[in-house]
């Protein structure tokens, strides 16, 4: 298994968008909607941000979401905020029944 | 509300097995049907899956750890344990434990605060 693969970084101004990607394989992405994406400031625990590819848990903003083409899944934070500015990681199930982290994306908010 | 919280030596010498233990405490282990897994990430680097357990034992490891693996649970304690076996000092890490969904969806909902283990002499 090899991690899925992210950009090492990527940054964007206070109001502006980015968006993250995550690419994968046709035997992990590809093949099923299973991607969730976690975000990590310095010294804490990861938190789940989306799920199943777009989906949001309860008290995550709106300000996230997520889509998939192919073998690549991207996570997208409109609205830039300063308290954006962490480590984000993909996450996809292989099947039979693994996972697998991307690389991890730091965002520097300018 | 849910809390996970590892626990173990901080310290663990190369060759030697790194033991950790994460209570959850706020919710049970028996009988919900989510599972419960371990995920690491060495100092500066990204996260690593290890391994998950349902409560009934039933377990799924990272291939490329598998042969060094083993996740088990004990539901009277409600806690569920992470073994490394023959470790060396790329297993120096902040290892972390998680809940994850119950329904096969593959995603980690509730973290612990990760506990850091160093493999050194």
């Amino acid at each position: 298994q090899s991690a899925l693969t992210q950009p090492a970084s990527v940054s964007g101004s206070p109001g502006q968008s980015i968006t993250i990607s995550c690419t994968g394989t046709s035997s992990d992405v590809g093949s099923y909607n299973l991607v969730s994406w976690y975000q990590q400031h310095p010294g804490e625990a990861p938190k789940l941000m989306l799920y199943e590819v777009s989906k949001r848990p309860s008290g995550v903003s709106n300000r996230f979401s997520g889509s998939k083409s192919g073998n690549t899944a991207s996570l997208t934070i409109s609205g830039l905020q300063a308290e954006d500015e962490a480590d984000y990681y993909c996450c996809s199930y292989v099947d039979p029944s693994t996972m697998i982290f991307g690389g991890g994306t730091k965002l520097t908010v300018l | 509300q849910l809390q996970l919280q590892e626990s173990g030596p901080g310290l663990v010498k190369p060759s030697e097995t790194l033991s950790l233990t994460c209570t959850v405490s706020g919710g049970s282990i028996y009988p919900n049907e989510y599972y419960w897994g371990w995920i690491r990430q060495p100092p500066g680097k990204g996260l690593e899956w290890l391994g998950s357990i349902f409560y009934s034992g039933s377990t799924s490891y990272n291939p490329s750890l598998k042969s060094r693996v083993t996740v088990s649970v004990d539901t009277s304690k409600n806690q569920f344990s992470l073994r490394l076996s023959s470790v060396t000092a790329a297993d120096t890490a902040v290892y972390y434990c998680a809940r994850r969904d119950p329904h096969y969806k593959y995603y980690f909902d509730n973290w612990g605060q990760g506990t850091l283990v160093t493999v050194s002499s």
